[in-house]
């Protein structure tokens, strides 16, 4: 089986950095995925690790650990229009392009 | 610009009624799939499909049915509507290399 585990909510502050964190335990695991998305809106792709470190692209970067089971979303310079859902999800290397995803955890960024 | 679309975008049934949710892309990807969204729950996968005439059950497949007859078009239906699957519904497809999904806007069904 897999599970996913992700903080549910989390609060932060305007020009902030907030560090949101995924783990995970699955068999065969082939890659992690961020995805945001805004309330009564459809997930947008953020990034994709596959191998250990970090993947920096602007104010958002992402970290894997395949030996820990453990990935961070890292958002920069916060702005109001992030907060969002953030959605974890795996890929298994038996499973093709199906992922798996978390429960996702909610952000509010606060003036 | 390619995209994916999902209709109808709301709608309310009665218990019992047959429902049919389309989606139509237009990336040309031969993989698409159907999730269902909840509170507590996050994305959950319904059912999948590789290319045409393949279909696969995923995890919560139960009262749920998909075809593929074209590499376009993935509709899923609800033989038989129940309050449980009173839900978000997100259609979504990827091409090859990482399995980026790209997801069409979502479909509230509301089952009274």
């Amino acid at each position: 089986g897999q599970n996913i585990d992700q903080p549910t909510e989390m609060t932060a502050t305007e020009g902030a950095i907030v560090q949101i964190n995924c783990t995970y335990q699955t068999s065969g695991f082939n890659g992690l995925f961020w995805y945001q998305q805004h309330a009564g809106e459809a997930p947008t792709f953020l990034s994709y690790n596959v191998l250990d470190g970090l993947e920096e692209k602007g104010r958002f970067s992402s970290f894997l650990s395949r030996s820990k089971g453990y990935s961070y979303l890292l958002l920069k310079e916060l702005q109001m229009k992030d907060s969002a859902s953030y959605l974890c999800a795996v890929k298994r290397v038996d499973s093709s392009y199906k992922l798996i995803f978390g429960s996702g955890t909610r952000l509010l960024v606060r003036p | 610009d390619a995209e994916i679309t999902q209709s109808p975008r709301h709608k309310i049934t009665e218990t019992g009624r047959q429902v049919t949710l389309a989606c139509h892309q237009t990336w040309n990807h031969n993989n698409m799939f159907w999730y269902r969204q909840d509170l507590g729950h996050g994305l959950r996968l319904i059912h999948y499909s590789y290319g045409v005439q393949d279909t696969n059950k995923g995890e919560v497949s139960d009262g749920y049915s998909v075809s593929r007859s074209n590499t376009e078009d993935l509709p899923l239906t609800l033989e038989s509507a129940a309050s449980s699957q009173t839900s978000v519904y997100f259609c979504a497809s990827a091409a090859g290399g990482t399995g980026e999904l790209f997801f069409g806007e979502g479909s509230r069904l509301t089952v009274l």
